[in-house]
């Protein structure tokens, strides 16, 4: 079974500054890794997935996520914020199928102007 | 479609009334999946369809609800006799396939509020 937790379901960050959302997974098998971003009255749109091969995997409005296999973590980053950053992150977790895909309780970015 | 489609957006409901709501996958993904968020609260796995088939049902909170999948697109999750607390956000999203970490694309939600 796998299972995710997100430190801090809220973080602000100023406009410019660097956002950093965390995320720790358990998995009993090679994980496979995501983030989703949720605008409001929205559904998840994918941001960026891991699966294999290279470790640090980019994906959509500059950011990017480095999955660390010893750390049990997969760390959301952008180097600058910006205000339409500003929404719900959700990190995921799946085994080898994906029936079993389980998400985080999600973190609210604010981005001050 | 172009993307993943719900219907209705919103739906009210008095307690103890039946509802039902659809959800029109992105035409040729065999995975279908229903999910529940609650105010504040992360994505609950309620069900999912792997062609018309739903291997588990372990996930639907009460045999109050249930689910179908016809002819390998449309779903429909029905909740009889709705409880406040079942109101939420019901989100249907779909996968090419199980398996691979393949991503999901999601539908917009349904936003259930029973009275």
């Amino acid at each position: 079974a796998q299972s995710v937790t997100q430190l801090g379901s809220h973080v602000s960050v100023s406009e410019g500054a660097l956002v950093l959302l965390r995320c720790n997974y358990s998995s009993s098998v090679p994980p496979y890794l995501f983030w989703y971003v949720q605008y409001p009255n929205q559904g998840l749109q994918l941001l960026l997935k891991y699966t294999t091969g290279a470790t640090l995997v980019k994906g959509i409005n500059g950011f990017e996520a480095e999955f660390k296999k010893s750390e049990t973590s997969f760390h959301l980053t952008k180097p600058s914020a910006h205000m339409s950053d500003a929404a719900e992150y959700f990190c995921a977790v799946s085994g080898d199928s994906n029936n079993d895909m389980r998400f985080g309780a999600g973190t609210r970015l604010t981005v001050k102007p | 479609g172009a993307g993943v489609s719900q219907s209705p957006s919103n739906k009210v409901t008095e307690k103890g009334k039946d509802v039902e709501l659809r959800c029109d996958p992105i035409s040729g993904h065999t995975a279908l999946y229903w999910y529940r968020q609650s105010l504040g609260q992360g994505l609950e796995f309620l069900i999912y369809f792997q062609g018309n088939s739903a291997p588990d049902k372990s996930g639907l909170p009460s045999d109050r609800f249930s689910a179908e999948r016809t002819g390998g697109s449309v779903s429909t999750l029905t909740i009889q006799r709705t409880q406040q607390e079942d109101s939420a956000v019901y989100l249907c999203a779909s996968s090419v396939d199980i398996g691979q970490g393949y991503g999901y694309t999601f539908g917009s939600g349904t936003r259930l509020t029973v009275v």
